[in-house]
């Protein structure tokens, strides 16, 4: 079964600054399934990145998402203050529809 | 606009059941599959279940097999997920959420409702 594990768990970054959140997937995955989703406490999550590089309608272009194979990465290029928040990835081609652990980013 | 609001949480004694509801607006429901996921209180998502835009088809993870099961009435624009034999684990906030494609499964959730608090305990 697959697995998701995202790194770092924490990053602690001050606004300004690039942020880059990894998803590393225990086997080889199509990039056309895997999704990158935004949470901030007491919400729920949000689309943030589908198809590992198509960013979400009304996403920033700060934002962007690459990779392939077993390793795919989240970027965030110059943070807002709105962009700290925990960052989970997801594999969506099929079930069970895995989720990673999660990479909070807070303000250093 | 789309929305998703769930109901139907609250505090459930171990081995008990509840039913969620979660009541969909602003697309054609009947077309898009629909997924249930929780987040135990600190923790991270985990997928519970999917259904079909029909319903014929659903999918559930290893940890609530044979003890919920996934519907919807598309005629009440309406999800559900009846929840049995609940453990102290199944504690979390529920969330529904909507899958981005017509009628694919294998698609990413575009909309997610504001989630609903089930306690399990003595």
């Amino acid at each position: 079964e697959l697995v998701l594990t995202q790194s770092p768990g924490t990053l602690s970054l001050s606004p300004g600054e690039s942020a880059t959140v990894s998803c590393r997937a225990t086997h080889s995955v199509s990039g056309s399934y895997l999704a990158w989703y935004q949470q901030k406490p007491g919400q729920a999550p949000r689309l943030l990145i589908y198809g590992a590089a198509y960013r979400a309608t009304a996403i920033p272009d700060r934002f962007s998402g690459s990779g392939s194979g077993t390793d795919f990465s989240l970027t965030i290029n110059g943070l807002e203050p709105e962009d700290f928040a925990v960052y989970y990835c997801q594999y969506y081609e099929n079930s069970p529809l895995t989720f990673g652990g999660g990479t909070k980013v807070e303000i250093k | 606009d789309v929305q998703l609001v769930e109901s139907g949480g609250g505090l459930v004694q171990p081995g008990g059941s509840l039913r969620l509801s979660c009541a969909a607006s602003g697309f054609t429901f009947s077309s898009y599959p629909m997924t249930w996921v929780r987040q135990a209180p600190g923790k991270g998502l985990e997928w519970v279940s999917s259904v079909s835009g029909p319903g014929g088809t659903t999918h559930n993870a290893d940890s609530v097999k044979g003890r919920f099961t996934i519907s919807r009435d598309n005629s009440k624009n309406t999800l559900y997920l009846q929840m049995s034999s609940l453990r102290a684990d199944d504690t979390a906030v529920y969330y529904c959420a909507k899958h981005d494609i017509r009628q694919q499964l294998a698609s990413p959730f575009d909309y997610w409702g504001q989630g609903t608090l089930v306690t399990v305990s003595p």
